[in-house]
């Protein structure tokens, strides 16, 4: 079984913190994902790293930045978290193949910035 | 990049009848279409997927439907039962090496006991 974590179910942080999340994976996948989950918008895509230290922008990669120095960590870093950045975010991670594959999401960390 | 419309928003059955949702995708390179469900509270799970050369597919209650000339693809749930009550996410591949998926904004569907 593919296991995907992340290392905070809650987290409450102020205006202006830095913040750090992160997403660990077991299966040596090459793909890791950064989502954002708000009601009514769907899963929107904040960043993507194909590899270790490989990272593109998705759709919504402004105030965000995400680090890979292993490649079954992923990171993502709030600089300096805002109140319109309080959502649930999701990790996933999956295969490289050439024809699209399934991601696996961790089970999610609901951010709430103050 | 991949754009995913899904309808409707919200879809309420009676337990054991039919629920369908569909979901349109926009760019015609793309070659994988999954299908997941999230549980309030709870991670979205792969519940079934389709590849582009292929139609059908079918997974005892979950069946998934691909139209690629019109560039859309249906889920159909049959027999509903409570535990089907969910929010369904569509999705389609795109990017380099249809690496990405493009979600839909879900449908949250309600089975009536």
């Amino acid at each position: 079984d593919v296991k995907v974590t992340q290392s905070s179910r809650y987290l409450v942080k102020r205006t202006g913190e830095k913040v750090f999340l992160e997403c660990v994976q077991d299966m040596d996948h090459e793909n890791m994902f950064w989502y954002r989950q708000d009601p009514g918008l769907g899963l929107r895509l904040i960043y993507f790293s194909y590899d270790v230290k490989m990272k593109e922008k998705g759709d919504i990669p402004e105030g965000y930045s995400v680090s890979r120095e292993k490649k079954e960590r992923f990171s993502l870093i709030l600089e300096s978290a805002s109140t319109n950045q309080t959502s649930m975010y999701l990790c996933a991670s999956s295969e490289t193949s050439g024809r699209g594959n399934e991601q696996f999401f961790g089970p999610g960390t609901r951010l709430t910035v103050l | 990049g991949e754009n995913v419309e899904q309808h409707p928003s919200t879809l309420s059955v009676q337990e054991g009848d039919s629920a369908v949702i569909k979901c349109t995708y926009s760019d015609s390179a793309s070659n994988y279409f999954p299908w997941y469900k999230q549980e309030l509270g709870k991670r979205p799970q792969l519940i079934i997927d389709i590849r582009s050369n292929v139609g059908e597919k079918k997974d005892q209650r979950i069946a998934v439907t691909l139209n690629k000339t019109a560039k859309h693809f249906s889920l159909h749930i049959t027999e509903t039962q409570p535990e089907d009550s969910a929010v369904y996410f569509c999705a389609a591949s795109y990017g380099y090496g249809n690496n990405r998926l493009a979600f839909g904004k879900g449908n949250q569907v309600v089975v009536i006991p």
